[in-house]
């Protein structure tokens, strides 16, 4: 059982809008600590989508957007496309396991 | 480019031990902390360790404690992970990861990963 929690999977049509939640707690997310996203193509490494909550890396495009508030956070793409298809992991720091964390993954389903 | 290559998976029985290595090039090796993350046959992602730039710091999942020994020699631009005592638990693809931002770390370059299988 993952100390951030996402739900395991979200579907859309081309062109819609998703989401993804990643819920933590007080002494990770809660406690102000940043949320980074990774997107992982089947049979591929995870690669680097949103770090520090909001930001992009390069050549990620602009369809990828991240947020926090709380002890939560959210994975949006809008204008969803099939080479999205992909499963989505958040990350974050936890204070009290001195460690870095995952959520889950979430498996997004383009319909 | 930033590159990171593991090397040292394998099948090893229950108990035994193994070595694994990343050779990273690309970069100024020596400024970076380094991780392991691994991921276990068709589930997620779980942190592994941390190791600083100098490598005078090291933390480990709890998972991993006092099992594996997490070294890096930055003459040779290597990481290893010396895995001991290992468990079925312990059987995933390895990635070794480019640390951003420690404590805060957010990976931005990964390998393309190596498996460990322990069975016997």
């Amino acid at each position: 059982q993952s100390v951030l929690t996402q739900p395991p999977s979200v579907s859309g049509a081309p062109g819609q809008r998703v989401t993804i939640s990643c819920t933590g707690s007080s002494s990770n997310i809660g406690a102000g600590y940043d949320v980074h996203w990774y997107q992982q193509l089947p049979g591929t490494a995870p690669k680097l989508l949103i770090y520090g909550n909001t930001n992009r890396p390069s050549g990620v495009p602009g369809r990828f957007s991240g947020s926090k508030s709380g002890t939560s956070a959210s994975l949006a793409i809008t204008g969803l496309q099939a080479e999205d298809e992909a499963d989505y992991y958040c990350q974050s720091y936890d204070s009290s396991l001195s460690g870095s964390i995952f959520g889950g993954g979430t498996k997004l389903t383009v319909l | 480019q930033v590159q990171l290559v593991e090397s040292g998976g394998g099948v090893v029985q229950p108990g035994r031990s193994l070595r694994l290595s990343c050779a990273a090039s690309g970069f100024t090796f020596r400024n970076y902390g380094m991780h392991w993350v691994r991921q276990a046959p068709g589930k997620g992602l779980e942190w592994v360790a941390v190791i600083w730039y100098d490598g005078s710091n090291k933390y480990y999942a709890d998972s991993v404690k006092g099992r594996f020994t997490f070294s890096r020699d930055n003459s040779k631009n290597t990481l290893y992970l010396q895995m001991d005592s290992l468990r079925a638990e312990d059987t995933a693809v390895y990635y070794c990861v480019r640390d951003r931002q420690y404590p805060q770390s957010y990976f931005d370059y990964w390998g393309q990963g190596t498996l460990v299988t322990v069975s016997s």
